[in-house]
């Protein structure tokens, strides 16, 4: 099946930092990718749909200069958090959608951020 | 705006129950419903359902649509522990967009 894989998996640094986190499909071409902040027991939060070659769509409520995404290549995306503050600590989750509008989407294993 | 809403939220049964899960949703422009297991990590896909009455199954897990009622249901048969998770239900649109319900929290109890 489609594999995507994320990275790292745990993040924990201090206030003021900027984090890289990397999402992969390793094994289709994905033109959409999508990012997801997951608080605890609580659902999926899309924060941005990213798209090979383009600017990414941010969902409202998300700051664009301070969740930067890049999707460089059909098969990889990044999410850098700049200065990142106590409040940005979450679960961050990444999937990658196979080819045509209905299509699954493939979630990365996501990453655990804590800024001190 | 699109709204996708699962019941119950949570849901205790032991082993060897029989579980309906729930999913109805208002979306314009309908192209695909999908439901998605959650663990301890991110969500793994189970199932995605484009036409009404096509039951797809795998193992003791099994869904359909109903595309008139806009409703969805996930049934799980035999329940196992290991079946405990957040089952997700999402739907896909025709412009791309996908949204995601608020999950069932699943607890099968030895």
């Amino acid at each position: 099946g489609a594999v995507v894989s994320q990275h790292p998996s745990r993040v924990i640094c201090k206030s003021g930092t900027s984090v890289k986190i990397e999402c992969r499909s390793l094994d289709f071409q994905a033109t959409t990718m999508f990012w997801y902040r997951q608080f605890p027991k609580q659902s999926l939060m899309l924060m941005a749909t990213s798209n090979e070659g383009s600017k990414a769509t941010y969902e409202q409520g998300v700051e664009k200069d301070k969740f930067l995404i890049n999707h460089a290549s059909l098969t990889l995306s990044t999410l850098t958090v700049t200065s990142a503050h106590p409040e940005d600590s979450s679960f961050y989750i990444c999937s990658a959608r196979e080819p045509g509008l209905g299509q699954p989407q493939h979630f990365g294993d996501g990453t655990r951020l804590s800024i001190l | 705006e699109d709204k996708v809403v699962q019941s119950p939220l949570s849901l205790v049964v032991h082993e060897g129950d029989t579980v309906t899960l729930n999913c109805s949703y208002e979306v314009t422009n309908f192209r695909s419903l999908l439901w998605y297991k959650q663990e301890k990590k991110a969500p793994t896909f189970l199932f995605m359902l484009t036409s009404s009455g096509i039951e797809k199954k795998s193992g003791r897990l099994s869904s359909i649509l109903d595309k008139k009622e806009l409703f969805s249901i996930l049934n799980i048969t035999a329940t196992q522990t290991g079946d405990s998770a957040v089952y997700l239900c999402a739907i896909n649109t025709n412009a791309g967009k996908s949204t995601f319900g608020d999950g069932t929290t699943l607890t099968v109890k030895p």
